[in-house]
């Protein structure tokens, strides 16, 4: 696609809810982040895959949040028994084709993420 | 842990003025530095990316400086318009996530 695609845009869940936020990158993109930001935050980091491999999960802040990408391409990041502090914008990021550092990040709009 | 710290938090400028944003970062061993624009309810769109052994770079009225032994960057942006006003996050990385500053937050008035 032209661009980092994410789905819901807007989702309110009531306390205790399961939530599921997906990511569809850039075609071809191997490495794909997502990120949690609060309301005037920075993004903070929660955890990256290459292709289907997750290889840095030490950003997730608790076990409720589980994130996965079966096929390496489409991501989703599931969140169980909402509470109110996950409330926030999660946006997912992916870059390039190879696994160079010195390569941009490209961003997705965010899933707006508000907890009842 | 590295932090990531950017200076002032907001700024309002008339059009037409020359504006500096100061990013600065703990850690030095960084592969690069990216700045970024987040228009409200939007995600983030890369604006510059200076690797870690280049000192500057360049794209239209933007100019990115790199001090990586003193732990800065700035962002000039020259002869600003309304449609600059947004969010300018300053992020640091390269194969670690990258780790954002909290952002500054420009208005230009026209």
């Amino acid at each position: 696609g032209a661009g980092v695609s994410q789905s819901p845009r807007y989702k309110v869940a009531k306390r205790g809810q399961d939530v599921a936020l997906r990511c569809d990158p850039i075609s071809g993109h191997v490495s794909l982040f997502w990120y949690q930001q609060a309301l005037g935050q920075g993004p903070e980091f929660l955890t990256y895959f290459q292709n289907e491999a997750q290889l840095d999960k030490s950003g997730l802040p608790s076990d409720r949040f589980f994130a996965e990408r079966p096929e390496g391409s489409v991501s989703t990041l599931k969140i169980q028994r909402t509470q109110q502090e996950d409330s926030a914008v999660y946006l997912c990021a992916t870059r390039g084709t190879g696994v160079t550092t010195n390569e941009k990040l490209f961003f997705g709009s965010g899933t707006q993420l508000s907890v009842l | 842990k590295q932090e990531v710290t950017q200076i002032p938090a907001a700024l309002s400028v008339p059009e037409g003025e020359n504006l500096v944003l100061n990013c600065s970062f703990t850690d030095s061993a960084i592969y690069n530095l990216q700045w970024f624009r987040q228009d409200p309810g939007k995600g983030l769109t890369s604006l510059l990316l200076i690797q870690s052994s280049q000192r500057e770079q360049t794209s239209g009225r933007l100019n990115a400086s790199l001090d990586k032994s003193s732990g800065r960057s700035t962002l000039y942006i020259a002869a600003s318009q309304p449609g600059d006003s947004a969010t300018y996050l300053c992020a640091v990385g390269g194969n670690t996530p990258l780790v954002f500053g909290k952002g500054t937050r420009l208005s230009v008035i026209a």
